[in-house]
């Protein structure tokens, strides 16, 4: 149980492209998600919670308006990467919490998206 | 700030023991996790530490101090699957504060 599927796996694209990435809970209802970007040899680090039905909250340093969050449902969240340059290419990995669960559970990760902007 | 620290980089020889550590500064604190992460892949749970003490699943065990900060994984049995980075994350309130990760290569 509590499955995260993220979509997509790998994506290349141009300098300038706005990329959409899903993240789903397949079996569990999550009313808080959680975005990370890990660049090569590096840890996660965390960007934004995608509470659903109200505003992200962001990291200090993550600009909100490039970083578009929707948690549009209780199983969805999505982030765009608008106007994507060659400096956003990182892996991007969310994380989902059962609702009801403790805030000391563990949360339950994707498989992750790699995004290349050439 | 969040501050987590943990070694870059471990060896250790296959059916031995090793222990990672990890230390943590945090201006809440809810919990210590420990995952394991595999190059390109998402991060998987293997144990977690609220109170003071260990905790045991299976080859894994955890351990805590919160009042030293501290914490750390221990691996026991070692095969060689478990080469992989190991990350410490401190949970503050409902957001984890990940360490930059411990590479554990297992030679046989």
């Amino acid at each position: 149980g509590a499955v995260v599927s993220q979509h997509p796996s790998w994506v290349i694209c141009k300098s300038g492209t706005s990329v959409k990435i899903e993240c789903r809970s397949l079996d569990f209802q999550a009313t808080t998600m959680f975005w990370y970007r890990q660049f090569p040899k590096q840890s996660l680090m965390l960007m934004a919670t995608s509470n659903e039905g109200s505003k992200a909250t962001y990291e200090q340093g993550v600009e909100k308006d490039k970083f578009l969050i929707n948690h549009a449902s209780l199983t969805l969240s999505t982030l765009t990467v608008t106007s994507a340059h060659p400096e956003d290419s990182s892996f991007y990995i969310c994380s989902a919490r059962v609702r009801g669960a403790g805030v000391n559970q563990p949360q339950h990760f994707g498989d992750g998206t790699r995004l290349s902007i050439l | 700030g969040q501050n987590i620290d943990q070694p870059t980089e471990m060896t250790a020889t296959e059916g031995a023991i090793v222990q990672i550590n990890c230390t943590y500064q945090t201006s809440g604190f809810n919990g210590l996790f420990w995952y394991q992460q595999h190059a390109g892949e998402a991060p998987t749970f293997l144990s977690y530490n609220v109170l003071d003490g260990l905790e045991e699943k299976g080859r894994f065990s955890s351990f805590l101090s919160r009042s030293k900060g501290y914490s750390y994984l221990l691996l026991k049995e070692l095969q060689m699957k478990d080469s992989a980075s190991y990350l410490c994350a401190a949970l503050n309130f409902n957001k984890f504060y990940f360490g930059s990760g411990t590479k554990l290569n297992v030679k046989p």
